[in-house]
């Protein structure tokens, strides 16, 4: 049973580049979420899809966007990158229970290392 | 922006001893869950418990709730060094499975 897996490990980018991460969901899962996590802090929410949507959106600007295929992957594109996007990104994947919402436990992937130079 | 914040940040203690982390929260929840993260690396989810619950034991994991204090503790009982990593809590609100996360508690185990 395959878990959530994130590709690329390390990416090094300098300012104003664009950067896709992925992300493939644990088998059976249908949801995706993202996460950011700075040095010392906790992950911060950025967005979630389902059904090729995206559903939820935290507190992040227009330069995070985000993709579901029919799959169910996942990816995350910063545009215009600053030094302050350098973070440990984070996929989660989850079950949706149809109209129950969604299952409460998330699985994490490895994350993706992302330096802004 | 972060819920809320464990205690303490930092943590050290000898292998067989136990350790406890505090969480609190500040916005009403469906549940609690504690996550593990090893060396900045995946969250492992170690135990969630819900809001109208008041404790919950996973093996060598005691976790309460006080949702009137708005108040998490994790207990790990009989630490050992490969319980070395830092430890967060994420509150989750009805119907999503999105997580908001505190700031982390290093937890040090020395053999």
């Amino acid at each position: 049973d395959a878990g959530v897996t994130q590709s690329p490990t390390h990416l090094i980018k300098t300012r104003g580049q664009q950067v896709t991460l992925r992300c493939s969901p644990k088998s059976g899962h249908d949801t995706v979420s993202w996460y950011q996590q700075a040095l010392g802090q906790g992950p911060q929410f950025i967005f979630q899809y389902y059904e090729e949507e995206e559903r939820q959106r935290g507190n992040f600007p227009d330069r995070f966007s985000g993709h579901q295929f029919p799959n169910y992957s996942s990816e995350l594109n910063v545009n215009a990158l600053l030094l302050g996007d350098s973070a440990l990104y984070l996929c989660a994947s989850s079950l949706r229970l149809g109209l129950a919402g969604h299952s409460y436990e998330q699985y994490f992937g490895p994350g993706t290392r992302l330096t802004v130079t | 922006s972060q819920q809320g914040e464990e205690d303490p940040q930092a943590l050290s203690i000898q292998e067989g001893e136990n350790a406890t982390m505090n969480c609190s929260y500040k916005t009403s929840i469906n549940n609690l869950q504690w996550y593990r993260q090893n060396s900045g690396r995946g969250l492992v989810h170690l135990i969630l418990i819900r809001s109208n619950e008041r404790e919950k034991h996973s093996g060598r994991l005691r976790v309460t709730l006080d949702t009137s204090k708005k108040s998490s503790s994790l207990l790990i009982t009989a630490s050992r060094a490969a319980d070395t990593a830092s430890y967060f809590c994420a509150t989750s609100n009805s119907g999503y499975s999105t997580l908001t996360f505190g700031k982390g508690t290093m937890l040090l185990v020395s053999p």
